[in-house]
């Protein structure tokens, strides 16, 4: 089956830097791949995603990178607010079994 | 649009004891998930429905762990009995389902606490 791996398991930023939060995936039928924004208590929600026919997708100031040779792929935030600080998770699904194999997650804090 | 919707939202009981979660996905979404997540880590998948048929429970202790979707919609978790280990958040997720990756949304989740 498909094994995700997330590194950091957490990470502190001062306000206005940039994060960076890596996964790797072993099942080269993944395909989909999503990113979800855990705050304490509530649930994860999906803050991008990116399908394995393209390298790399932005969406303001949050870009997800995939290198498919490699099997691994990235979330990028720029400019970190306070507001960002959360449990990240990556995930990799491959398409037609509509199954999500979940990392470890990366505990974001981002220090004002 | 109403989300995914659980329930209770947290429920503490005593070991043995038994237990149920209650899950509505959001209208039209055919594949249903439930998921264990424990603190600090990921959601870890139980079962997954397509419809009404549970396509994937090969992580579900099925000794104390039951699940049903009888018309294809809403879903119960149960537990009987509970174990202290089972203290965790139960999340519910759902998705349209089909041939490819569609978008996953999840419910806010029950936290169970067994003492």
């Amino acid at each position: 089956g498909e094994n995700v791996e997330q590194h950091p398991s957490t990470l502190s930023v001062q306000e206005g830097d940039s994060a960076v939060i890596k996964c790797t995936y072993s099942d080269s039928a993944s395909n989909y791949f999503p990113w979800y924004k855990q705050e304490l208590g509530k649930r994860p929600q999906l803050i991008i995603d990116i399908r394995s026919n393209v390298g790399e997708k932005k969406d303001q100031r949050i870009a997800v990178t995939l290198n498919k040779t490699a099997k691994h792929f990235s979330l990028h935030i720029t400019e970190t607010q306070p507001e960002d600080s959360a449990v990240y998770f990556c995930a990799a699904s491959p398409s037609f079994r509509n199954q999500f194999y979940f990392g470890t997650g990366t505990s974001l804090t981002v220090i004002p | 649009e109403a989300g995914v919707v659980q329930s209770p939202r947290y429920k503490i009981i005593e070991k043995k004891q038994p237990v149920a979660f209650w899950c509505n996905p959001i209208s039209g979404h055919n594949t249903l998930y439930w998921y264990l997540q424990n603190l600090g880590q990921g959601p870890e998948l139980l079962i997954r429905y397509e419809n009404e048929e549970a396509v994937d429970d090969s992580q579900l202790p099925k000794d104390r762990f039951s699940a049903e979707r009888l018309k294809g919609v809403d879903s119960t978790l149960k537990i009987q009995p509970a174990e202290l280990g089972d203290s965790a958040v139960y999340l519910c997720a759902s998705s349209l389902g089909g041939a490819g990756a569609n978008e996953q949304f999840f419910g806010p989740g029950t936290r169970l606490t067994v003492l």
